[in-house]
């Protein structure tokens, strides 16, 4: 079974700071996809960043970025240039690679402070 | 591109009834996913559809919950016998090949 650890419950940044979010995951297969969801106050889930883990290269958005290390296990995103709109809860996701079973993780509660 | 809805939204529901909630996916995803949500938890996953075929379904479900897609459109998921323990959002989500998940507002359940 697959776990993904988001191991920040909370951060907070000021205006136009970069920051980054962690999460660590654990599995055994080798085909799979990455993802970092944004949960704004209104609750609706909406993706930021996609990642497959058969590329190398760090997927980009704009101003989000994300560390992939596949050894590690890790997948990290950095936001830049931080907005007040950037508040909200991100959700690291682990996706098997027949694009079925998600997992989720607990969620980092993102401030951004004026 | 209306996005994915679903209905109702709200529903409160006494203990011991059946509930069913309605999710309509973005029109060209053949994919479709539920999920249930806690207050300050992640989603976690309940069932997958490929356009009609149940593929997935989480052994965290008991036989309370039950969810159908016919005809690969619209899916329904129902719940009988509610318990309060099944209070909670009740996300739903579609995707296409490119696997990124589009998810609906969600339905919030309250058992009373």
């Amino acid at each position: 079974a697959q776990t993904v650890t988001q191991s920040q419950p909370e951060m907070s940044v000021q205006e136009a700071e970069t920051v980054t979010l962690s999460c660590t995951y654990d599995t055994s297969e080798s085909n799979y996809y990455l993802f970092w969801y944004k949960q704004p106050p209104s609750r609706q889930m909406i993706l930021v960043i996609r990642q497959e883990a058969y590329k190398q290269q760090n997927a980009t958005e704009n101003r989000f970025s994300v560390n992939f290390q596949k050894a590690a296990k890790s997948f990290s995103l950095k936001i830049s240039d931080s907005q007040l709109g950037d508040t909200a809860m991100y959700f690291c996701a682990f996706m098997n690679g027949n694009a079925g079973k998600s997992t989720f993780g607990d969620g980092t509660t993102l401030t951004v402070k004026p | 591109d209306t996005g994915v809805s679903q209905d109702p939204r709200h529903k409160i529901t006494k203990r011991g009834q059946n509930v069913t909630f309605r999710c309509d996916p973005i029109s060209e995803h053949n994919r479709l996913y539920w999920y249930r949500q806690t207050l300050g938890q992640g989603p976690e996953f309940l069932t997958y559809f490929q356009n009609e075929a149940q593929l997935e379904k989480s052994r965290l479900l008991s036989d309370r919950f039950s969810a159908e897609r016919p005809k690969g459109s619209f899916s329904t998921l129902e719940i009988q016998r509610t318990e309060q323990g099944d209070s909670a959002m009740y996300l739903c989500a579609s995707s296409s090949v490119r696997y990124e998940q589009y998810f609906g507002p969600g339905t919030r359940l309250t058992v009373t």
